[in-house]
């Protein structure tokens, strides 16, 4: 199946600072999006992006499907920002049935 | 916004009792997905119906694992009996996958500890 990394694991910042995840994905995909996984366990869907460039606030997402990756970017983080970030990516195949496979996450901790 | 609802929010059960976890997907939404949560295998794919048909299931334990949506509106998932291995957190998705350009909606998981 398909390979989905995510880097860095685990991510420290100062309030204010600005940060990048990056998501590698093995093989072509139809579909990618970006969780937050905030400290109360909720999976909240931030970009469906599986090509292109979007953003919405203080976030925005790239993804470069020819070169198999995808990176979140995250400005002027604040504490509300810590959680786990997953990438998770989806490829269609005929007769296949469908499924998000997902990374491992990273950890990202804001300081106040 | 349209969410995705499940229900209980937590479940603190006995070894060998039943759990049913039941999620309401949002509304036009054809394509709902189990997905389980654990420290140790991340997340997990347990289950995926499509306009309600189960196609897939191999994520599952059969033998003690089931998933139903009896209508549109309702999907459950059921354990029995439960073991303590079975304490994860378990989340429904939904989405509509006949347009073109979609994503899943999480619903808020169902935090099941099994003592």
């Amino acid at each position: 199946g398909i390979q989905v990394e995510q880097s860095p694991p685990d991510l420290i910042l100062q309030e204010g600072a600005n940060s990048t995840l990056r998501c590698n994905f093995s093989d072509s995909v139809n579909n990618l999006q970006w969780f937050h996984q905030n400290p109360w366990g909720q999976l909240i869907n931030l970009f469906y992006i599986p090509s292109g460039t979007k953003q919405n606030g203080r976030l925005s997402a790239t993804t470069v499907a020819t070169e198999r990756y995808s990176l979140l970017y995250i400005s002027s983080s604040q504490t509300t920002d810590s959680g786990v970030y997953f990438c998770a990516v989806e490829r269609l195949r005929l007769g296949s049935a469908r499924q998000l496979t997902f990374g491992s996450g990273t950890q990202l901790t804001v300081l106040p | 916004d349209a969410r995705v609802t499940q229900t209980p929010r937590h479940k603190v059960t006995e070894m060998g009792q039943e759990v049913t976890m039941r999620c309401q997907p949002i509304l036009g939404h054809n394509t709902v997905f189990w997905y389980r949560q654990t420290m140790m295998q991340g997340l997990e794919l347990l289950a995926y119906f499509r306009n309600r048909a189960p196609l897939d299931d191999s994520g599952m334990p059969k033998d003690r694992f089931s998933a139903e949506m009896p209508d549109a509106t309702l999907a459950t998932l059921k354990i029995q009996p439960s073991e303590p291995r079975d304490s994860a957190v378990y989340f429904c998705a939904s989405g509509f996958t006949d347009a073109p350009n979609y994503g899943y909606t999480f619903g808020s998981g169902t935090r099941l500890t099994v003592v």
